[in-house]
């Protein structure tokens, strides 16, 4: 069975400061992972995936992560938080061989302070 | 971009009514999904829809759920009979087919809001 664990339900970063959230996750296989942003009263918006290629994954607005088994985590980070990037940030896993389903972290609030 | 969309946004009904919620996916894609999040909780499988069957379910998704892709591009949820307990965030999602298989990426539409008085 697959799960993700957030352990930051909040984080609060000043603007122009790096910022951390951090996952681990669990699975059964060899997993693919993924964090998902959802700006308020928006959908979920994909930021980055990593899919057994490189362990270092790049993403949209500046983030990136990185997959490292022997720590079962995916922390997401950014050198310079901006304003824009308040938001609930999900990290996800889906397990591969034809198992489709996505499973969700609880979710961390990224706060920006000004 | 192209892009899941989802109607309506916001749905309030009365507990016992029936609701249909509807997913436009992305249009080249085959592999459908509904997610739904409840307010405080994380967002949680619901179905997923291929080939105009149901591929894989949870356990939330009982006998008063159901899906359908009525023609060839709508994609919906019905709840037979609403219960407090629905009220949530509900999301669509689709995937591309890769080498015969589903794309691990899937693509979510904005939600619909339901409200189950």
């Amino acid at each position: 069975a697959q799960s993700v664990t957030q352990l930051d339900s909040h984080v609060s970063v000043s603007e122009g400061t790096p910022v951390l959230l951090r996952c681990n996750y669990s699975s059964s296989y060899s997993p693919s992972l993924f964090w998902y942003v959802q700006h308020p009263n928006k959908g979920l918006q994909l930021l980055l995936k990593y899919t057994s290629a490189a362990t270092l994954v790049k993403g949209i607005n500046g983030f990136e992560a990185e997959f490292k088994k022997s720590e079962t985590s995916f922390h997401l980070t950014k050198p310079s938080a901006h304003m824009s990037d308040a938001a609930e940030y999900f990290c996800v896993v889906s397990e591969n061989f034809g198992n489709e389903k996505l499973t969700f972290g609880t979710g961390t609030r990224l706060t920006i302070i000004p | 971009e192209p892009e899941v969309t989802q109607t309506p946004s916001h749905q309030v009904t009365q507990m016992g009514q029936e609701v249909i919620l509807r997913c436009v996916p992305i249009s080249n894609h085959l592999y459908f999904y509904w997610y739904r999040q409840i307010l405080g909780q994380k967002v949680e499988f619901l179905v997923s829809f291929y080939n105009n069957e149901i591929s894989e379910k949870s356990e939330i998704f009982d006998d008063q759920f159901s899906v359908e892709r009525p023609d060839g591009s709508n994609f919906t949820l019905k709840i037979r009979s609403t219960k407090l307990e629905d009220s949530a965030m509900y999301f669509c999602a689709s995937s591309e087919e890769v080498s015969g298989g589903p794309s691990e990426t899937q693509y979510f539409g904005p939600g619909t809001r339901l409200l189950v008085l």
